[in-house]
């Protein structure tokens, strides 16, 4: 059982948008950053956004990132065939000193 | 470009020491940065195994704390994993990674998986 919460998938169609929803609570998302990985199928996590809202060099700005309060959301527009990957969040636990992840959520693109 | 890469034995016996190794290069050990270990069993989500500073500080995950040691070679620019007493559970892809100041991963090793079966 992950201390965050992801929807296990998501779907839609290419050229739409997409949000993945990550639920914690005030000792985790509440109090710190918040961060997004994408893996696609038989590889490592790669950082997609970090401290919320932040892209790495090279994300493209279809990929964004949003707290508030105790729930972070990624959002994906302009979806394509190669979105279609499994995609974490990550913060901080001030309560447990630990890190921790979300289960995961399946993008399809249809 | 910074990489991370795993090194270790993919099979394990149960109740006996899982251990693996992570190289860093183009970035030192000594830079800075907390380095990390994250594992994903088959199908499942990730999970924070523990996080170790150049100095030797350490935090690990509250439900591995009793088995697990982190620990680091600056001379080598490496950093070390140990699990005792494994079980199937134990099974999983390992990676190690970069940790940045506010606890997001930046760079990842490919992951190394490592099987507990007898």
């Amino acid at each position: 059982q992950s201390v965050l919460t992801q929807p296990p998938s998501v779907s839609a169609a290419p050229g739409q948008k997409v949000t993945i929803s990550c639920s914690g609570s005030s000792s985790n998302i509440g109090d710190n950053y918040v961060s997004w990985y994408q893996q696609l199928p038989g590889t490592a996590p790669k950082l997609l956004i970090y401290e919320n809202n932040k892209r790495p060099s090279g994300i493209p700005d279809r990929f964004s990132g949003s707290k508030s309060g105790t729930s972070a959301t990624l959002g994906i527009t302009g979806l394509q065939t190669g979105d279609e990957a499994d995609y974490h969040c990550g913060t901080w636990d001030t309560s447990l000193s630990a890190g921790v992840f979300g289960g995961g959520t399946k993008l399809t693109v249809l | 470009q910074v990489q991370l890469q795993e090194s270790g034995p993919g099979l394990v016996k149960p109740s006996e020491t899982l251990s693996l190794t992570c190289t860093v290069s183009a970035s030192s050990i000594s830079d800075g940065y907390y380095w990390g270990w994250i594992r994903q069993p088959p199908g499942k989500g990730l999970e924070w195994i523990g996080n170790i500073y150049h100095n030797g500080g350490t935090y690990y995950n509250p439900s591995l704390k009793t088995r697990v040691t982190i620990s680091v070679d600056t001379s080598r620019n490496q950093f070390s994993l140990k699990v005792g007493s494994v079980t199937a559970a134990d099974t999983a892809v390992y990676y190690c990674a970069r940790c940045r100041g506010s606890s997001y991963f930046d760079y990842w090793g490919q992951g190394s998986l490592v099987t507990v079966s007898s």
